[in-house]
């Protein structure tokens, strides 16, 4: 079975672009998830999305906003890119929301910002 | 938010069982403890996790105290291979339509030595 896919691998962009991230979850996860990796503040949940719709998200600016399509599929964008949005985003995904269940990771998609 | 508490980094010889400590004492009844780790700049990858018992898996042991407040994760023969940054981390129930997020800690950075 395939893992988690996210694509791009690698972004660059400059200050006051936009940009979108895609995530694949394993077949028949319905449940994805986003968190952001930066060195000064680890990781943090960005938001969750569970059957197309968003059941929550986490302290970060209206400029990050996400999506899920009907093959439970994701995307995430930020618009109005800031030097501080570079980092690793993580794309996770687990058959459902109970609190027992694995979550498992994509590779996750290195942005830089310029 | 349920807050782990590790230590920043450790260091044990190849073949010897590693024993990573993590601090919860605030998790309440439901929330589970997952581990993960991370190599650089890859997604974290699932170890194992648990609520209240002791657990085994083909990877790892977690053993969790009866109040619950800490655990820790066992690696019985380390290898240079497990050399990462280890993350304990609860997995926080939102109150509402199932929404859930894991709230990571600073992770501890494991050195395997030869």
């Amino acid at each position: 079975k395939a893992g988690v896919t996210q694509t791009p691998r690698y972004l660059i962009k400059t200050r006051g672009q936009q940009v979108t991230l895609s995530c694949s979850p394993i077949s028949g996860h319905r449940s994805v998830s986003w968190y952001q990796q930066t060195p000064g503040q680890g990781l943090q949940f960005l938001f969750e999305y569970f059957s197309e719709t968003q059941r929550n998200k986490g302290n970060f600016p209206g400029r990050f906003s996400g999506r899920q399509f009907s093959n439970s599929r994701s995307e995430m964008n930020v618009s109005t890119l800031e030097l501080g949005d570079s980092a690793l985003y993580l794309c996770a995904s687990s058959l459902g929301t109970a609190l027992n269940e694995k979550l498992f990771f994509g590779s996750g998609t290195q942005l830089s910002v310029l | 938010d349920a807050k782990t508490t590790q230590p920043t980094s450790m260091d044990c010889a190849e073949g010897r069982a590693a024993n990573l400590p993590c601090n919860h004492s605030t998790i309440s009844g439901n929330e589970y403890v997952y581990w993960y780790r991370q190599i650089h700049s890859q997604g974290p990858q699932y170890i194992i996790h648990g609520l209240k018992n002791n657990e085994t898996n083909e990877m790892a042991s977690l053993i969790i105290t009866e109040d619950r407040k800490s655990s820790t994760l066992i690696l019985p023969h380390a290898t240079l291979r497990d050399t990462a940054v280890y993350y304990c981390i609860v997995r926080v129930a939102m109150g509402y339509q199932g929404a859930q997020k894991l709230v990571f800690g600073q992770g501890t950075r494991l050195t395997i030595n030869p």
